[in-house]
């Protein structure tokens, strides 16, 4: 089973429609999430960050934790064509006490707004 | 804002040439990254410099060299390229050392290198 599961979808929506991106994990010791966003031809951009489970907002974005069920979601309301793009889910463990850590990433939802 | 500048944008190699990957920022930044992405692999770290004078290894580092030149700036060596690099390669700066919770990273645009 690998780390960080994500469908590669691509998931196309009309303009207006929630949106609903998933992630699971199988490594307990990831204690920080994110999500990231990457344009076509663009480096992913952070979009959101949580540490504990639960929800946080932002806007039309919603980051959601189950640490429980390792389970991450981001929603986008009201989606919009410009947020047509790669959304790609990153964790992230903490080893106190030295520099090494590890970030790792998803593999990315495409997804289309259409209008 | 320039924020992480990579160059260049495009390459093609042969098989067996060298090449160094240009990355710089300018944003102050402690910790920066070269990543690369592939498709159905996701992003993958090559190496990391947490602070300028130290470089480690990422998950996959044969074939690859690094240099911290200074704070700004952090170059990617492919001393022999093989088809199995060609990849679009990512650099990316944090403000503080990878180990600290909340350092996002942020991204240049990338370059698209084939080897043929």
């Amino acid at each position: 089973q690998k780390e960080v599961e994500q469908d590669p979808g691509p998931l196309s929506v009309p303009e207006g429609a929630i949106v609903s991106l998933n992630c699971t994990y199988s490594n307990s010791a990831f204690q920080y999430f994110m999500w990231y966003r990457q344009y076509s031809r663009k480096g992913p951009e952070l979009l959101m960050y949580t540490y504990s489970s639960g929800n946080k907002e932002d806007g039309r974005f919603t980051a959601q934790v189950d640490k429980s069920s390792k389970y991450i979601s981001l929603f986008i309301r009201d989606s919009q064509p410009s947020d047509s793009a790669t959304y790609l889910c990153a964790m992230k463990t903490l080893n106190s006490g030295g520099s090494n850590y590890k970030l790792t990433f998803g593999k990315g939802t495409l997804l289309t707004v259409n209008p | 804002n320039a924020g992480v500048t990579q160059t260049p944008k495009f390459q093609v190699l042969k098989t067996g040439q060298s090449m160094t990957l240009q990355c710089a920022q300018d944003m102050n930044h402690n910790s920066m990254y070269w990543y690369r992405q592939d498709p159905g692999m996701g992003l993958r770290l090559i190496y990391y410099s947490a602070s300028e004078g130290t470089t480690d290894k990422g998950e996959v580092p044969n074939g690859y060299n690094v240099s911290r030149l200074n704070k700004r700036e952090f170059s990617l060596r492919l001393e022999s390229a093989a088809p199995s690099q060609t990849s679009v390669y990512f650099c990316a700066s944090s403000e503080r050392a990878p180990d600290y919770s909340n350092q996002p990273q942020h991204f240049g645009d990338g370059t698209r290198l084939s080897i043929l």
